[in-house]
Parts: C-alpha cells; sequence; structure tokens
C-alpha cells in the first residue's frame, strides 16, 4: 500500500528565510505526488503536482518541489518565507488510475517576523 | 469555472441523528471524492463516485453512504451519528484520468459538530 511521510508536523522560520518541508513516499511504482496548502477554515488548494514530466516542479507562490526517486522523496521549498505563507501543507500521492489521495500528517508552518 | 461548491458549511446535530452533505464539482467533472479530516486522523479518503457508481471506498462503517447523481452532483450521508463523527468534510473533484493527471479540486468543506 502506499504511504506519504511528512517529517516534521511544525516548522517555523523567519520572513524571509528559506521554507524546505520534507515528503518521502513509500510506493512499489512512483505515484503521482502532490502538495497542498490549507488556510484556516479553508478547503484545499494545490500548490504543484509531479506527474513524471519533470523532476523539478515550479508551482504557485514561488513554491518548488523536487522528485528523487533514489531517495523517495518530494520536498517542497521557497527561497524566502512570506507572512502570507502561514498555513498547513500537506504532501499527498496517488496512483495512475486511482484518485484516492493518501495524504501524509500535513505540517504547520509558522512565520516568525 | 466556478470551483466545487459544499453546502452546508456548517452543520450541528446531536448523537444517534443523520446528516447529509451535499457537493457540486467542477462542471465536466465526473469523478467525486469524498475525504474526513480530523484533528487525530488527519485527511483520510471515504468514497470515490464516478459516473454515479461508487469506484473506490475507503475503511469507514457502514454509516457512511454516498451517491452520485447523473449531474455529477454527489451526497454524503452518515447515520446514526457519533461524537467521533465530529469533522471537516471535504469533497474533491476531478477529470479522472484527463489531461489534469489525477489532480483533485477541493472545495471548501463542511465542518460537522456533533454534540
Amino acid at each position: 500500500a502506499q504511504s506519504v511521510t511528512q517529517l516534521g508536523s511544525h516548522v517555523s522560520v523567519s520572513e524571509g528565510a528559506l521554507v524546505l518541508l520534507r515528503c518521502n513516499y513509500s510506493s512499489s511504482v512512483p505515484p503521482y505526488l502532490f502538495w497542498y496548502v490549507q488556510y484556516p477554515n479553508q478547503g484545499l488548494q494545490l500548490l504543484l503536482k509531479y506527474t513524471s514530466a519533470a523532476t523539478l516542479v515550479k508551482g504557485i507562490n514561488g513554491f518548488e518541489a523536487e522528485f528523487k526517486k533514489s531517495e523517495t522523496s518530494f520536498h517542497l521549498t521557497k527561497p524566502s518565507a512570506h507572512m502570507s505563507d502561514a498555513a498547513e501543507y500537506f504532501c499527498a500521492g496517488n496512483n495512475f488510475g486511482n484518485e484516492k489521495l493518501t495524504f501524509g500528517t500535513g505540517t504547520r508552518l509558522t512565520i516568525i517576523p | 469555472k466556478a470551483g466545487v461548491t459544499q453546502t452546508p458549511r456548517y452543520l450541528i446535530k446531536t448523537r444517534g441523528q443523520q446528516v447529509t452533505l451535499s457537493c457540486s464539482p467542477i462542471s465536466g467533472h465526473r469523478s467525486v471524492s469524498w475525504y474526513q479530516q480530523t484533528p487525530g486522523q488527519g485527511l483520510q479518503f471515504l468514497f470515490e463516485y464516478f459516473s454515479e457508481t461508487q469506484r473506490n471506498k475507503g475503511n469507514f462503517p457502514g454509516r457512511f453512504s454516498g451517491r452520485q447523481f447523473s449531474n455529477s452532483r454527489s451526497e454524503m450521508n452518515v447515520s446514526t451519528l457519533e461524537l467521533g463523527d465530529s469533522a471537516l468534510y471535504l469533497c474533491a473533484s476531478s477529470d479522472s484520468g484527463g489531461a489534469s493527471y489525477n489532480e483533485q479540486f477541493f472545495g471548501p468543506g463542511t465542518r460537522l459538530t456533533v454534540l
């Protein structure tokens, strides 16, 4: 069964600093991978997705993620944190033809002014 | 295109009651999935409907059920509510294998509180 692991349930960074949120997947077949962001009392918004077309994926709001098969990782990064980035971030995966998304436990990102 | 809409946004029920939540997918999307989000269990998949048929099912008791109509709108029903059913219920739609590569678009959710 596929699983997604997010290391660190809480991450704090200073405004302007690098954001790094970690995600590892476990699957016999490289899945489709996604990063979603959730603001308080809202649904999930897609930041970016990996679909095997390119290992470095650029998303919205300056975020990007790199798929590394050798490390089974799909970490999310942003060069310079902004106060508006404070939210909860979820890594998720599924396989082609299967809509069921398996989510990580989420990482709450706090930005320190 | 309008996004995924869910009604109602907030709901308060008492134990033993039943509840029906509604989801309208993005126009043209035929797949609708439901997820339960709680602080303790995180985001868990409930079920997925495609062209009025349940195609995938998560590990939830039979009190949780759903259906999809010919216009792709979906409802989920929870019978005999328990305190542990208090959660944010999220609906997501996709065009299922089309150019969006399984990308799912989420609605704002329905916050269910069971007293």
